[in-house]
């Protein structure tokens, strides 16, 4: 059982904007910014959002980062195919002295 | 490019012990602090330890303190992870990554090493 909580599984049709939710606390949300990971088994994770809303380079305008109290939002606009995957939020927590990942969100492109 | 390289995995005994290691090229690996997080089968991302990039400090998650050892040799360019009183429970795909200071992420990670516990 994470300490952050996402939903289990998401879905959306292709064109559809989707969002994932990340629920957290004072001492890891609410006290430092979250990172976002895209991973598809059997490969390497890839750093989508870091620093809550910030994009690395590469990586397209339709993933978006949001955070606001203790809990942090990904959104994906213009869903295509190749956005199903698995997506984790992570964040430092400070009562654990570490790192955290949420339990992760499987995205189903209908 | 970055490139990070895990190796060392395999199938262990309950109860033994394995070493990974983590082959570092195309930057400055002294300067990075560096990561190693785990994926069981079927189940999520996992935090297992880091390192500081000049192995001062080090940090562990719950489920691996005391018995794993996150470790670094700066001139060979390798990150390590002593293993020690496996458990089932540790079988996984462990991953090595090297956090990008000015992000406070792990930007780069390896492809990932399969390890085993079973009897």
């Amino acid at each position: 059982q994470s300490v952050l909580t996402q939903p289990p599984s998401a879905s959306g049709t292709p064109g559809q904007r989707v969002t994932i939710s990340c629920s957290g606390s004072s001492s890891n949300i609410g006290s430092n910014t979250v990172n976002w990971y895209q991973h598809l088994p059997g490969t390497a994770p890839k750093l989508l959002i870091y620093k809550n809303n910030q994009r690395p380079s590469g990586v397209p305008d339709r993933f978006s980062g949001s955070k606001s109290g203790t809990s942090a939002s990904l959104a994906i606009s213009g869903l295509q195919s190749e956005d199903e995957a698995d997506y984790y939020c992570a964040v430092w927590d400070d009562s654990l002295n570490g790192w955290v990942f949420g339990g992760g969100t499987k995205l189903t492109v209908l | 490019q970055v490139q990070l390289v895990e190796s060392g995995g395999g199938v262990v005994q309950p109860g033994r012990s394995l070493r990974l290691s983590c082959a570092a090229s195309g930057f400055t690996f002294s300067s990075y602090a560096m990561h190693w997080v785990r994926q069981a089968p079927g189940k999520g991302l996992e935090w297992v330890a880091v390192m500081s990039y000049d192995g001062s400090n080090k940090y562990y998650a719950d489920s691996v303190k005391g018995r794993f050892t996150i470790s670094r040799d700066n001139s060979e360019n390798t990150l390590y992870l002593q293993m020690n009183s496996l458990r089932a429970e540790d079988t996984a795909v462990y991953y090595c990554a090297r956090e990008t200071t000015w992000m406070a992420a792990t930007e780069y990670w390896g492809q990932g090493t399969l390890v085993t516990v079973s009897s």
